[in-house]
């Protein structure tokens, strides 16, 4: 499966406790970005990178989360000290971005599901 | 700050007819405008997009409308199948950042 890949697929924390989620994007996709899904809403927007730098960050990513994309290959999300408001699913995206074809679409991971007890 | 809205949570309509969902945007900086399908537990998937130099794109089924003065967009989706009931994003987003604002997505029913 050459997709988005992301894990852990589900995950189960005590709030105040620190997870980390990462992402696999398509091997050639120059552009990751992380969206943030709650129930009922649409996906919003968070982060994204263009290779390993982290050109855009929402006001909806506080201090206590932080992105990376060290090689511009794989991505990781942290969220510190965890609250019951970050209860969510969390999506990655990929896309190539080189001005030819252009769609503009992304192309999306099966999410990783955040619970907060 | 809404930048993008679907007004309508919920559609149900027979098979073989058609479905259209609509979806109405305030940024006038966007300039290119997708349509994605959601399954429970499933990230979204592309549909269909359209340009803004463009008012209509169609793909089999899937057709999309663009209203620029309006700044309003459609899909239509005939024959509407049992398949197609899905949650359906309006995702307006810009070529240079290539950022989608997605809409609070409608959730389209389609009865056998």
């Amino acid at each position: 499966d050459t997709g988005v890949s992301q894990d852990p697929r589900h995950k189960i924390t005590k709030r105040g406790q620190n997870v980390t989620f990462r992402c696999d994007p398509i091997s050639e996709h120059n552009r990751l970005y992380w969206y943030r899904q709650t129930l009922g809403q649409g996906p919003e927007f968070l982060t994204y990178f263009q290779n390993e730098a982290q050109l855009e960050k929402s006001r909806l990513l506080s201090d206590r989360f932080s992105a990376e994309r060290p090689k511009g290959s794989f991505s990781t999300l942290e969220i510190q000290r965890t609250e019951q408001g970050d209860s969510a699913m969390y999506l990655c995206a990929s896309s190539l971005m080189n001005g030819q074809g252009y769609t503009g679409e992304l192309f999306f991971g099966e999410g990783s599901r955040l619970t907060v007890l | 700050d809404q930048q993008v809205k679907q007004n309508s949570p919920s559609l149900s309509v027979q098979e073989g007819r058609i479905s259209i969902l609509n979806c109405d945007y305030t940024n006038s900086m966007f300039d290119y405008f997708l349509w994605y399908k959601k399954y429970p537990a499933e990230g979204p998937t592309f549909l269909i997009s359209i340009s803004s130099i463009k008012d209509k794109n169609e793909d089999g089924r899937f057709t999309v409308f663009l209203n620029k003065s309006a700044k309003h967009l459609s899909l239509h989706i005939v024959p509407s199948q049992p398949g197609d009931s899905a949650v359906y994003f309006c995702a307006p987003g810009s070529s240079n950042t290539g950022k989608l604002i997605f809409g609070q997505g409608t959730t389209l029913q389609v009865k056998p």
